[in-house]
């Protein structure tokens, strides 16, 4: 069974572009989970999903940062202006249930850069 | 405030040796989880351990919890250079009494094995 996959791998863009990162969840799971990882602050849950319905987005860090889930198969996040603080490491991960019930699949993220 | 800490923060030892690394974390838990992540990599889910449970093994893994002293080990036996990696545990986030079904992620320790 194929794992998370995100898309792209590595984003480089300048200040001020829109950015749009992508996943696809393992097949079957109920929860998808945004996170960013930084060397200063960890890794961060940005924003959860279940059945696709965003549950708790308090750790999206502004307004500027938004993301959705059209279908159980899809999620993207969106950073709109970037701003150079935006550069880290996201990413997604799926799972079957919340909390520490259950496993979390984490896909290798996506490395962005804002110039 | 974060719920689980690693410690210690690195850690390097040669190949053969065993490798410790503990975890303690603040509020009640139902759950804690161990991860790794490879360089460049998405975290990999490696053990789960239930409040109720005090030990657990898989392979080469040792997993203890000690409820009454919200702490956690990982125990790696005679380590290999393949398990350079950072290690995380991971536990429930609360909010007052309610769990809030979000995963808190420690800073992690860094294993460096040496072949």
């Amino acid at each position: 069974d194929a794992g998370v996959i995100q898309s792209p791998r590595h984003e480089v863009t300048e200040m001020g572009q829109e950015v749009t990162l992508r996943c696809k969840p393992i097949s079957g799971h109920d929860y998808l989970f945004w996170y960013r990882q930084t060397m200063m602050r960890g890794l961060e849950l940005l924003i959860y999903f279940n059945n696709n319905v965003p549950i708790d987005d308090s750790g999206m860090p502004e307004d500027r940062f938004s993301a959705k889930m059209p279908n159980a198969s899809f999620s993207t996040l969106k950073i709109q202006p970037s701003e150079p603080r935006d550069s880290a490491v996201y990413f997604c991960a799926s799972s079957q249930g919340k909390g520490s019930n259950q496993p979390q699949h984490f896909g290798d993220g996506t490395r962005l850069s804002i110039l | 405030s974060q719920q689980g800490e690693e410690d210690p923060q690195a850690l390097s030892i040669q190949e053969g040796e065993n490798a410790t690394m503990n975890c303690s974390y603040k509020t009640s838990i139902n759950n804690l989880q161990w991860y790794r992540q490879n360089s460049g990599r998405g975290l990999v889910h490696l053990i789960l351990i239930r409040s109720n449970e005090r030990e657990k093994h898989s392979g080469r893994l040792r997993v203890t919890l000690d409820t009454s002293k919200k702490s956690s080990s990982l125990l790696i036996t005679a380590s290999r250079a393949a398990d350079t990696a950072s290690y995380f545990c991971a536990t429930d986030s609360f909010h007052g009494s309610s769990n809030t079904g979000k995963l808190i992620f420690g800073q992690g320790t860094t294993l460096q094995v040496k072949p």
